[in-house]
């Protein structure tokens, strides 16, 4: 069965500094994709970064990028010029299959607690 | 917002009663999911609908536990005789290559 290991329950972080949450995870599949989602208090989980498995290139998306890697199944992010918006939890998580597979059951880590000092 | 919708935000029971929650997803998405996140921990899976079949259960999913998808449109979660450990948000999602999650019914059991 695959497992989503997020090792640091609690990091802080500087405003406009840079911050990098680890995650591990354990499978046998070749096929999969690996996500980070953010969940501020009390508000809606929303994804902030996926990263298909067969891509060598690591993804980013403005502040946001993973070191993805595969052989060591390391997902880390990093944050950069962080923000007061970015206090949140953050979870690391796993699905098997493509993009459209019709089977996405997602399984998350445990989660890490984001806070922004000011 | 994500365009999944939940219903009640938020349910306080006493230990004993029924409690009913509604998921209303995506309307072009035909698959639908139901995850239970207790207090500091990641959201874990509790069962899966394709349409109005549902596929899939979670061993966490209990004989007190059951869901429905009528008609391949929204869905409904009921617990019967709620404990206290059924204390937790429970999320509904709505995939389509990635999973877009409602906020969320936060269950308190007295």
């Amino acid at each position: 069965a695959q497992t989503v290991t997020q090792s640091q329950p609690e990091m802080s972080v500087q405003e406009a500094e840079t911050v990098t949450l680890s995650c591990t995870y354990d499978t046998s599949e070749s096929d999969y994709y690996l996500f980070w989602y953010k969940q501020p208090p009390s508000r809606q989980m929303i994804l902030v970064i996926r990263q298909e498995a067969y891509k060598q290139q690591n993804a980013t998306e403005n502040r946001f990028s993973v070191n993805f890697q595969k052989a060591a199944k390391s997902f880390s992010l990093k944050i950069s010029d962080s923000q007061l918006g970015d206090a949140a939890m953050y979870f690391c998580a796993y699905r098997s299959g493509g993009l459209k597979t019709s089977y996405d059951k997602v399984i998350f880590g445990p989660g890490t607690s984001l806070s922004v000092i000011p | 917002d994500t365009g999944v919708s939940q219903n009640p935000r938020h349910k306080i029971t006493k230990r004993g009663q029924n409690v009913t929650f509604r998921c209303d997803p995506i309307s072009e998405h035909n698959r639908l999911y139901w995850y239970r996140q207790t207090l500091g921990q990641g959201p874990e899976f509790l069962t899966y609908f394709q349409n109005e079949a549902q596929l899939e259960k979670s061993r966490l999913l209990s004989d007190r536990f059951s869901a429905e998808r009528p008609k391949g449109s929204f869905s409904t979660l009921e617990i019967q005789r709620t404990e206290q450990g059924d204390s937790a948000m429970y999320l509904c999602a709505s995939p389509d290559g990635e999973q877009f999650f409602g906020p969320g019914t936060r269950l308190t059991v007295l």
